[in-house]
């Protein structure tokens, strides 16, 4: 069935340090693909998406762009600030008609002053 | 603009009680979803919906139960409470229209002891 693989947190980064969390995927067809973003105490929030492939997602100076031949949606940002703290979470929606979200594990991301 | 309202926000359970978790839009939104997030691990669907009236299983439906009478409202009831089931509940809806993001609701943590 489809998945979702993201690399391992904690990551701890010193701000105005470069990101990149890692995200690849296993789906049948052409997945919508997700970045979302947990802050304490909060629910999620779509921080950005690409629906096709080669398309670049944009959104608060981070982005990702969707490569099928890779199977990959990284997440990157060229200047962290302390509050991108949060829990990152990559997301596939399958080509199935109830487009369920399908998560990877999360990503905590702290960045220090 | 609320957009998806769960309640409580807390809850502790003993083990075999019962309780109803709620979930409520206001987005008119077709699509309807239960999911779990447990700690360092990625949402789990519980169950969907995809209009009023109809319901389906998704990966981890055992021990819960879910009704859509409304368009607004998709209570998620917990029978015979299991330490299995101390999480975080989220709640989510979407339109149906296909490459459309999924708004989550601040989520319900509920522990059973």
């Amino acid at each position: 069935g489809d998945s979702v693989t993201q690399m391992e947190g904690p990551v701890t980064l010193s701000e105005e340090a470069c990101l990149t969390i890692n995200c690849t995927y296993t789906a049948t067809g052409y997945p919508s693909l997700f970045w979302y973003v947990q802050y304490p105490g909060e629910g999620l929030q779509l921080l950005l998406k690409a629906t096709k492939a080669d398309d670049k997602g944009s959104n608060k100076g981070f982005e990702a762009t969707y490569r099928k031949e890779t199977t990959s949606f990284h997440l990157e940002k060229g200047s962290v600030q302390v509050s991108d703290s949060a829990v990152y979470f990559c997301a596939l929606s399958g080509m199935d008609s109830s487009y369920k979200l399908i998560f990877g594990s999360g990503t905590r991301l702290l960045v220090r002053p | 603009n609320a957009g998806v309202t769960q309640t409580p926000k807390f809850r502790i359970l003993k083990i075999g009680q019962s309780m109803t978790l709620q979930c409520a839009q206001d987005m008119n939104h077709n699509y309807m979803y239960w999911y779990r997030q447990d700690p360092g691990m990625g949402l789990k669907l519980i169950y969907y919906s995809v209009g009023a009236g109809i319901t389906d299983k998704g990966e981890v439906p055992n021990g819960y139960n879910v009704s859509r009478s409304t368009t607004e409202d998709f209570p998620l009831r917990l029978e015979l409470a299991a330490p299995s089931q101390t999480s975080v509940y989220f709640c989510a809806s979407r339109t149906s229209q296909p490459n459309t993001e999924a708004f989550f609701g601040q989520g319900t943590r509920l522990t059973v002891v």
